[in-house]
């Protein structure tokens, strides 16, 4: 069982506001990470996939970077809009591919 | 919509009951996975199978557990004898191959209440 930890557990910011959180994992015997958002009442929605060093990856306002050395990763949301809001889950795969969740940052965007 | 699906959505059963879940993965997906969801927590792996071939078992899941695939194309997972602890949200993923940099694609779950 990878221990997988997120923070923070929570975030409020207005509309327009930039915003950031951290996915922390242990650096050994890493395989990939996984970014998901989920929108309640929703599946939650596959964001990026990341397995390298130094990897950055953006998906028009979001971004994220990944440090596998010290084993954590940034999610960036750039002027962050209503529909925003949503859970965001990191997930590090394990042998098998089974995910190893964290327990998500719940974002709310205020209008 | 051919994204995987998951039926009940919602099911409310008393103590003791059997429950049953059902997973409709995307076709052609060979690797099927659950997961279950309790409150303040992350998703956490349950079983997964490749094809019809279950392979790991987590140790959350209790020999009150069981999952099959029996065609190598959805899923069911049962809870014998529920117990209140038991009340979660149960999600399903399918994903085209065994690769750690392969997605896994997301039913919406189905959330389970055990009185």
């Amino acid at each position: 069982i990878l221990n997988v930890e997120q923070s923070p557990q929570s975030l409020h910011v207005q509309e327009g506001d930039s915003t950031n959180f951290t996915c922390s994992f242990p650096s050994s015997n890493f395989y990939a990470l996984h970014w998901y958002r989920w929108e309640t009442a929703k599946s939650p929605e596959a964001l990026f996939v990341m397995t390298l060093n130094g990897d950055e990856k953006k998906k028009g306002r979001i971004s994220a970077t990944l440090n596998t050395k010290e084993g954590y990763s940034y999610l960036y949301i750039k002027g962050s809009q209503p529909e925003d809001s949503a859970t965001y889950l990191c997930a590090s795969a394990g042998t098998g591919n089974q995910f190893y969740f964290g327990t998500g940052t719940s974002l709310t965007v205020i209008p | 919509d051919t994204g995987v699906s998951q039926n009940p959505r919602h099911k409310i059963t008393k103590r003791g009951q059997n429950v049953t879940f059902r997973c409709d993965p995307i076709s052609e997906h060979n690797r099927l996975y659950w997961y279950r969801q309790t409150l303040g927590q992350g998703p956490e792996f349950l079983t997964y199978f490749q094809n019809e071939a279950q392979l790991e078992k987590s140790r959350l899941l209790s020999d009150r557990f069981s999952a099959e695939r029996p065609k190598g194309s959805f899923s069911t997972l049962e809870i014998q004898r529920t117990e209140q602890g038991d009340s979660a949200m149960y999600l399903c993923a399918s994903s085209p191959g065994p690769g750690s940099t392969d997605t896994q694609y997301f039913g919406p779950g189905t959330r389970l209440t055990v009185l």
